[in-house]
């Protein structure tokens, strides 16, 4: 079965600009978390998508938005670029069965943006 | 809220030693904890993760974790390292479960380097 696989890789923007980031979640994974990493904040939990609803979100600001679509498939969006932007974003998925207990997430390999 | 504290954030050890990462967990209700490792230029991979019963926590590539409550501890040990195992290993603790969202606080990181 593939991984949760993210596009682009890489991304170079300048200050100002807004940028889209995509990724596709593991086959039959309905939940699909974003976090954000960079060397003085560690990593961060950015928002979940559970069934195209965000179901939770972290301490950042609305700059930061996102979307999941019917087929699990999400995207994030980070408009007006500041340089602390900078980092690289990871997404991450999980079956999100509705069990008991606290389903897997399985990381994507990440989306180095860069803000110029 | 819950956190996360990772004790050392750069440990040194030779191929062959005993390998041990720290982590202390703070929560006010039981927690889900996991160990994930990142090699350069890529994503998260779960190691382990603790959710219910047994305290002992085996993984892949020989690692394991003990959860102590009464220390609030969820160490990382493996008992021979190998040059492969140098990575940067993150501790997490879910801060919710499924209907409430999943997020996953980590810690800061522990770098792990092993010298022949």
């Amino acid at each position: 079965k593939a991984g949760v696989t993210q596009t682009p890789r890489y991304l170079i923007k300048t200050r100002g600009q807004q940028v889209t980031l995509s990724c596709s979640p593991i086959s039959g994974h309905r939940s699909v978390s974003w976090y954000q990493q960079t060397p003085g904040q560690g990593l961060q939990f950015l928002f979940e998508y559970f069934s195209e609803t965000q179901r939770n979100k972290g301490n950042f600001p609305g700059r930061f938005s996102g979307r999941q679509f019917s087929n699990s498939r999400s995207e994030m969006n980070v408009s007006t670029l500041e340089l602390g932007d900078s980092a690289l974003y990871l997404c991450a998925s999980s079956l999100a069965t509705g069990s008991s207990g606290v389903d897997t997430q399985y990381f994507g390999p990440g989306t180095r943006l860069t803000v110029l | 809220a819950q956190s996360v504290t990772q004790l050392g954030s750069h440990v040194s050890v030779s191929e062959g030693a005993l390998v041990l990462l720290r982590c202390n967990y703070s929560s006010s209700v039981p927690p889900y904890l996991f160990w994930y490792v990142q090699y350069p230029n890529q994503g998260l991979q779960l190691l382990l993760k603790y959710t219910t019963g047994a305290t002992l926590v085996k993984g892949i590539n020989g690692f394991e974790a003990e959860f102590k409550k009464s220390e609030t501890s969820f160490h990382l040990t493996k008992p021979s390292a190998h040059m492969s195992d140098a990575a940067e290993y993150f501790c997490a603790v879910s801060e919710g479960v499924n209907q409430a969202g999943t997020a996953l606080i980590f810690g800061k990181g522990t770098t792990l380097s092993v010298s022949s």
